[in-house]
């Protein structure tokens, strides 16, 4: 069982649809990435949180800490925000402890 | 800021035949940090440095793999000798690791093919 539970694994939508990525995870951690990775290959730090809610454009993420859960959401979204998105955290080293990512298409 | 750099791109090479792979940290970052992913097991970290100093180095594979960080501006992954089970993408990030704030930031990757 992986120790950073995504969900879903796929999803498609519409352009303009508002879109939420769960991540959840088992352990107690100080700090979550979202990280996001183009088709092309290239990974792109979102993120990082430990409390709270935080929003970058169109993109907010959330988390909770108690609850072990953390949300990123798009609002109007686009084709260009399809990619893989990947939440991880940092383990009691800081090394990341990546999710299986959640492969997002929008269309127009 | 031009970013994490890494060199090169992409690589294809014969089984059997050494591999350098090179990165170039963020200027200013104390921290680097050596990925590999695959389709089967997605990013997984090989090794990382602290003020170029190797702290964990549990997830290279084997001894065919070593790295080096002879300076805060430069770091290679080395593959000698390769085999096409090694074919993979090979991250390389950097961070400023300050208290509270690890966030990594990641380089375009190198592809590698080995035949």
């Amino acid at each position: 069982k992986n120790e950073v539970e995504q969900s879903p694994q796929n999803l498609t939508a519409q352009e303009g649809e508002f879109i939420t990525i769960n991540c959840s995870y088992s352990v107690g951690i100080s700090a979550l990435h979202w990280l996001q990775q183009h088709p092309g290959g290239g990974i792109v730090s979102l993120f990082m949180l430990s409390s709270g809610k935080k929003k970058h454009g169109r993109l907010i993420a959330t988390i909770n800490i108690q609850e072990k859960h953390s949300s990123l959401h798009i609002t109007a979204s686009h084709p260009r925000d399809s990619a893989v998105y990947i939440c991880a955290y940092f383990n009691n080293t800081d090394k990341l402890i990546f999710g299986t990512g959640t492969r997002l298409q929008v269309f127009p | 800021d031009a970013g994490v750099i890494q060199s090169p791109r992409h690589e294809v090479t014969e089984m059997g035949q050494e591999v350098t792979l090179r990165c170039k940290p963020i200027s200013g970052h104390n921290s680097l940090f050596w990925y590999r992913q695959t389709m089967m097991r997605g990013l997984e970290l090989l090794i990382y440095f602290n003020n170029n100093v190797p702290i964990d180095d549990s997830g290279m594979p084997e001894d065919r793999f070593s790295a080096k960080m002879p300076n805060a501006s430069f770091s290679t992954l080395k593959i000698q000798p390769s085999e096409p089970r090694d074919s993979a993408v090979y991250f390389c990030a950097s961070s400023r690791r300050l208290a509270g704030n690890n966030e990594q930031f990641f380089g375009p990757g190198t592809r590698l093919t080995v035949l």
